[in-house]
């Protein structure tokens, strides 16, 4: 079973650039999140898809920040325009829904972000 | 407001002998407690998980023990190998949302076993 898949694994940006970031979930898994893990920081949620519509992005700075899962499958995460402080990996999850869902995520390896 | 607390950055253990990591909680309508594992360059792993409703559960070398009064569980790995070296989170899903169940991790243990 193919894992979550994210790229690019690198970024390097200046402040003011923007940058995306993209997630293919596993398959069958309706459920998609992307949190944000700063150095030395436990992952933060910052948006949550079911199929492709938003359960929450209570987190998510909407002003710079934007993501979409278009066709309840793969989804895109934007940046525009960053901050010195968006500096983090950015990690895509999926899971299983509804009653089945115990809170157990499978991650995808990340897309670290560098923001000079 | 930190929900979820690991008290302790780091962790040396040597090999062969028991890690003891820690987590805090202050949630009372967390229902469902994990730990993940974080290699280097890697995302967190699902490692283990104990439902609100027991106090014990058991998977190999690790076992996850869970007190409610105290709002603390915590991670046993025995005996601890090299491979374990990793950062442990602790997370705790949030139920009263009914529909939109929240995940709240911990900032992280960094367990290094020394051979």
């Amino acid at each position: 079973e193919a894992g979550v898949a994210q790229s690019p694994r690198y970024k390097i940006i200046e402040k003011r650039q923007s940058v995306a970031f993209w997630c293919n979930p596993i398959s069958g898994h309706a459920t998609l999140y992307w949190y944000q893990q700063i150095l030395g920081q436990g992952p933060k949620l910052l948006i949550q898809f079911q199929n492709n519509g938003v359960v929450d992005d209570s987190q998510l700075p909407k002003d710079r920040f934007s993501a979409e899962r278009l066709k309840g499958v793969d989804s895109t995460l934007k940046i525009q325009p960053a901050k010195l402080e968006d500096s983090a990996v950015y990690l895509c999850a999926s899971s299983l829904e509804g009653w089945r869902y115990t809170g157990e995520l499978f991650f995808g390896e990340g897309s670290r972000l560098t923001v000079l | 407001d930190q929900q979820v607390k690991q008290n302790s950055p780091s962790l040396s253990v040597q090999e062969g002998r028991i890690s003891i990591l820690n987590c805090d909680y202050t949630n009372s309508m967390f229902d469902y407690f994990l730990w993940y594992k974080k290699y280097p360059a890697e995302g967190p792993t699902f490692l283990i998980s104990i439902s609100s409703i027991k106090d014990k559960n058991e998977d190999g070398r690790f076992t996850v023990f869970l007190n409610k009064s105290a709002k603390h569980l915590s991670l046993h790995i025995v005996p601890s190998q090299p491979g374990d070296s990793a950062v442990y989170f602790c997370a705790a899903r949030d139920i009263s949302n009914f529909g939109n169940e929240k995940l709240t991790f911990g900032t992280g243990t960094r367990l290094t076993i020394i051979p």
